[in-house]
């Protein structure tokens, strides 16, 4: 059974920063490129971030560029997303999800709370 | 990286059809096949219903299908049960990154 397993969320001020962690199992994950996408609270999906299958390739929305930070290691089968100078505006839950190369998300997480409040 | 557009909501009876549609542009769903649908019940993940315009993945009922015209993508769902009821947001590649719809919630009357 594919799990995709979220956490690291939580409650942090403006400015601080939090990294999660999604640790997969049930499939192959070093074969695939992974992707973050966000949901604030009442809001619809928004991508956040994708890896490539051996993570020497990186891109973020135009949202969090050069404040986070994805990244991959594929001996323990454990995506992160590295997360800096966080504004009230990135509160939502996360979601890490994959399986679909670049274009689509086939398998899901259940997603951690990450709450900017001061 | 704007948002793609969708209906804020759509409605139908059980065993009706719905169709919802999804609009980009030529850089994104009229650029590329690669056009995915997500159902979402409240307080759960997105699961795949459509990937690359019209694809099923396996245990998504063929009442579930998709289509694409120009820069405007369609889900139609027919025969729609109760558990059809959700919020639905198309997908589109757009050149290394991704870009999602706004979503369109389903109520099944």
């Amino acid at each position: 059974e594919v799990q995709l397993v979220e956490s690291g969320g939580g409650l942090v001020q403006p400015g601080g920063s939090l990294r999660l962690s999604c640790a997969a199992s049930g499939f192959t994950f070093s074969s695939y490129w992974m992707h973050w996408v966000r949901q604030a609270p009442g809001k619809g999906l928004v991508w956040v971030s994708r890896i490539n299958s051996d993570g020497r390739s990186t891109i973020y929305a135009d949202s969090v560029k050069g404040r986070f930070t994805i990244s991959r290691d594929n001996a323990k089968n454990t995506l992160y997303l590295q997360m800096n100078s966080l504004r009230a505006e990135d509160t939502a839950v996360y979601y890490c999800a994959g399986g679909g190369g670049g274009s689509y998300f086939y398998y899901w997480g259940q997603g951690t709370l990450v709450t900017v409040s001061s | 990286q704007s948002a793609l557009t969708q209906p804020r909501s759509v409605s139908g009876s059980p065993g009706q059809s719905v169709t919802i549609s999804c609009t980009g542009t030529s850089s994104d769903v009229g650029a590329y096949n690669y056009v995915s649908w997500y159902q979402q019940h409240p307080g759960k993940a997105p699961k795949l219903m459509i990937y690359d315009v019209s694809k099923r993945p396996s245990g998504v009922p063929d009442r579930f299908s998709g289509s694409k015209s120009g820069n405007t993508a369609s889900l139609t769902i027919s025969g729609l049960q109760a558990e059809d009821e959700a919020d639905y947001y198309c997908c589109s590649y757009a050149g290394s990154y991704v870009v999602f719809g706004g979503g369109t919630k389903l109520t099944v009357l």
